[in-house]
């Protein structure tokens, strides 16, 4: 059981250069999410999705594009990086709603923008 | 709006030492839940445990114990007898259902020296 996959591990950008953070899970979560997470400010919901076409803005969504096609992904756009936008992204999944249960993480995403 | 103070930045104990990390939160909702969750050095996040705003009573899991406080809106967390495998950074969380999301405190990094 893979759980939640995330690609790419390490990602190093250009100042305004696009990329596509992919987030993958074989639990078939309704519920994703990405977080990104900065030294001293813990973690930050960037966008979810609480279903296929059903997408919503998190605390800090400025820069950042979504989409959930099917149930399985869930990937982040960047669509004109910045420095602003080094930070290790994660991407989370639940079964449903939070009573149903904790969040799943994948194992993170360093982007480093330069 | 909602808030989670992790105000211990950083812990070092020596093994085998009681630590115990602080968690103090501030919401509107009568319905929410609490968690916590692991980050060890190779950076996955770990879910550790979760709990709603209607069961006070403290849990106990091994090493691991919990302590929730309604009144004083804290929901500490304490290991005894510490490892160094305990070393990590261990995140405090809060949940609202109607937003769907978590909102993180900014972690406190325990240091477990042999």
């Amino acid at each position: 059981n893979a759980g939640v996959t995330q690609t790419p591990k390490f990602q190093v950008l250009k100042t305004g250069q696009s990329m596509t953070l992919q987030c993958a899970q074989d639990m078939n979560h309704e519920y994703m999410s990405w977080y990104r997470q900065d030294p001293g400010m813990g973690l930050r919901l960037i966008h979810y999705s609480v279903g296929a076409g059903i997408t919503d803005q998190g605390e800090v969504p400025n820069g950042y594009n979504v989409s959930r096609s099917t149930t399985e992904d869930f990937p982040l756009r960047l669509l004109s990086a910045a420095p602003s936008q080094t930070s290790v992204y994660f991407c989370a999944s639940r079964l449903g709603q939070i009573k149903a249960g904790e969040l799943f993480f994948g194992e993170g995403s360093r982007l480093t923008v330069l | 709006a909602q808030k989670v103070t992790q105000a211990q930045t950083e812990i070092s104990v020596v093994e085998k030492e009681d630590v115990t990390l602080d968690c103090v939160y501030e919401t509107r909702d009568t319905t929410y839940y609490l968690f916590w969750y692991k980050q060890p050095p190779s950076g996955e996040l770990v879910f550790l445990i979760r709990r709603n705003s209607f069961d006070e009573q403290n849990e106990i899991s091994g090493r691991y114990s919990w302590n929730f406080q309604k009144s004083t809106s804290s929901f500490n967390f304490t290991i005894t007898a510490s490892q160094v495998v305990d070393s990590a950074v261990y995140f405090c969380a809060l949940s609202d259902p109607g937003r769907r999301a978590l909102t993180f405190g900014s972690g406190t990094r325990l240091q477990v020296q042999p």
